[in-house]
């Protein structure tokens, strides 16, 4: 079975500066995708990223970017030039090629900009 | 073109009573997932409908159940609720389910409080 962790329940950093949120998983699979996702608080999921296990190249949107080690099973999220509307839970993800859309989360990193 | 809507958005029963959540994807999206999302558990699967068919399911009881009506609208039911039951109830669409990429997007969540 496939499992998801991230290690960091709580950051907090000072607006402007770079975060990077620590992910983990666990597969036997080979083709796969992660995702990091947002949930500001009472707000709706977002995607914030997502890379292909086939790809090589990190993935980058923007501000974020991701660190993927796929021989690790690693997948960070580093958020560059922090802004307030950053704060939110963030989700590390991972999905089956395979398996539709049954997505597995790990439990969250919950990140506070500070002014 | 409106996003997924989830209703009610909040809803408190009592334990031993039975509770139907709705949820509308977004328009020409097939695909309707549920997740439960606690603070002790956090975010679980747990059930897949596309094309008014259950594709995959999560490790819940019997006592959870969906279906999904031919315009992609999808209700859960959740009977003989307990304490445990209390979360938020999530439902994701996309637009086809299968292999390959199909990003889910996310509504808004019901709060289920069971007293």
């Amino acid at each position: 079975a496939q499992t998801v962790t991230q290690s960091q329940p709580e950051m907090s950093v000072q607006e402007a500066e770079t975060v990077t949120l620590s992910c983990t998983y666990d597969t036997s699979e080979n083709n796969y995708y992660l995702f990091w996702y947002k949930q500001p608080p009472s707000r709706q999921m977002i995607l914030v990223i997502r890379q292909e296990a086939y790809k090589q190249q990190n993935a980058t949107e923007n501000r974020f970017s991701v660190n993927f080690q796929k021989a690790a099973k690693s997948f960070s999220l580093k958020i560059s030039d922090s802004q307030l509307g950053d704060t939110a839970m963030y989700f590390c993800a991972f999905r089956d090629y395979s398996s539709a859309s049954k997505i597995i989360f790990g439990s969250g990193t919950r990140l506070s900009i500070r002014p | 073109k409106a996003g997924v809507t989830q209703t009610p958005r909040y809803l408190i029963k009592t334990r031993g009573q039975q509770v139907t959540l709705s949820c509308s994807p977004i328009s020409g999206h097939r695909s309707v997932s549920w997740y439960q999302q606690t603070p002790g558990q956090g975010l679980q699967f747990l059930f897949e409908y596309f094309s008014e068919t259950q594709r995959n399911k999560g490790n819940f009881p019997g006592r959870f159940s969906g279906r999904q009506f031919s315009n992609s609208r999808s209700e859960m039911n959740v009977s003989t609720l307990e304490l445990g039951d209390s979360a938020l109830y999530l439902c994701a669409s996309s637009l086809a389910a299968g292999q390959g990429y199909n990003e889910q997007f996310f509504g808004p969540g019901t709060r289920l409080t069971v007293l």
